[in-house]
């Protein structure tokens, strides 16, 4: 069972549009992070959130924490080429090992 | 920063034979590592949290005789498939917690084709 529902599965826009991605649940999270990964390589962490309502920028990435800790998105601003790859939210489930729970997936391609 | 360098970063084998992947942490001690597999396109699915000095936690319908997970030092935790099967054929990734409560690194992955 995926507890963490991404949307939408599939995105391919051009050069300079914007696009938000969802990640979804019905379970509380203790937190979530966002990450990013390339074909043949281990995902790379962009951003963890913690707090309900919480709001972090990375240079043209924005997200969000839902504020019952739920959901999140992530906003990107004129996006480009290298922002093409997948995108992977992945919920804490807290306890003694934090298991770290990733959501269905994005799969953004950015056209130039 | 933190390293984690898995081992082999691809690998073919003949159906029935055993393969074991490695997860070194470089610079840091992992108590606790994770292992996940991916298929093409698709996101990563926990199959087991590795502890060191003891026996490691399956996911719900992870088959443990199948995937076998070593930890036996506080660098160094292997995933051994045995008998393997084309089925097995998959993306598989480790991580290892690192400093902080939310602190993870992810190694490089293995590609596993079973001809």
């Amino acid at each position: 069972t995926q507890l963490l529902e991404q949307s939408p599965q599939f995105l391919s826009i051009q050069e300079g549009e914007n696009l938000t991605v969802y990640c979804n649940s019905s379970s509380v999270f203790s937190s979530l992070q966002w990450y990013r990964q390339e074909p043949g390589e281990g995902p790379v962490l962009l951003v963890t959130v913690v707090t309900g309502g919480e709001v972090k920028k990375l240079k043209r990435l924005t997200f969000q924490f839902g504020d019952a800790r739920k959901d999140s998105s992530l906003h990107i601003t004129a996006a480009q080429p290298g922002d093409t790859g997948l995108y992977l939210c992945a919920g804490h489930r807290g306890g003694a090992t934090n298991k770290l729970i990733f959501g269905t997936g994005t799969l953004l391609a950015v056209q130039p | 920063g933190a390293v984690v360098s898995q081992h082999p970063s691809r690998v073919i084998c003949k159906s029935g034979t055993s393969v074991k992947i490695e997860c070194r942490s470089l610079d840091f001690q992992a108590t606790t590592m994770f292992w996940y597999r991916q298929f093409p396109k698709q996101s990563l699915m926990l199959m087991a949290t590795s502890n060191e000095g003891s026996k490691a936690t399956y996911e719900q319908g992870v088959e443990k005789d199948k995937f076998l997970i070593n930890h036996a030092s506080l660098t160094l935790s292997t995933l051994t498939v045995t008998s393997a099967h084309p089925e097995d054929s998959s993306f598989y990734i480790c991580s290892a917690r690192t400093g902080g409560y939310y602190g993870y690194t992810f190694g490089s992955g293995t590609r596993l084709t079973v001809v």
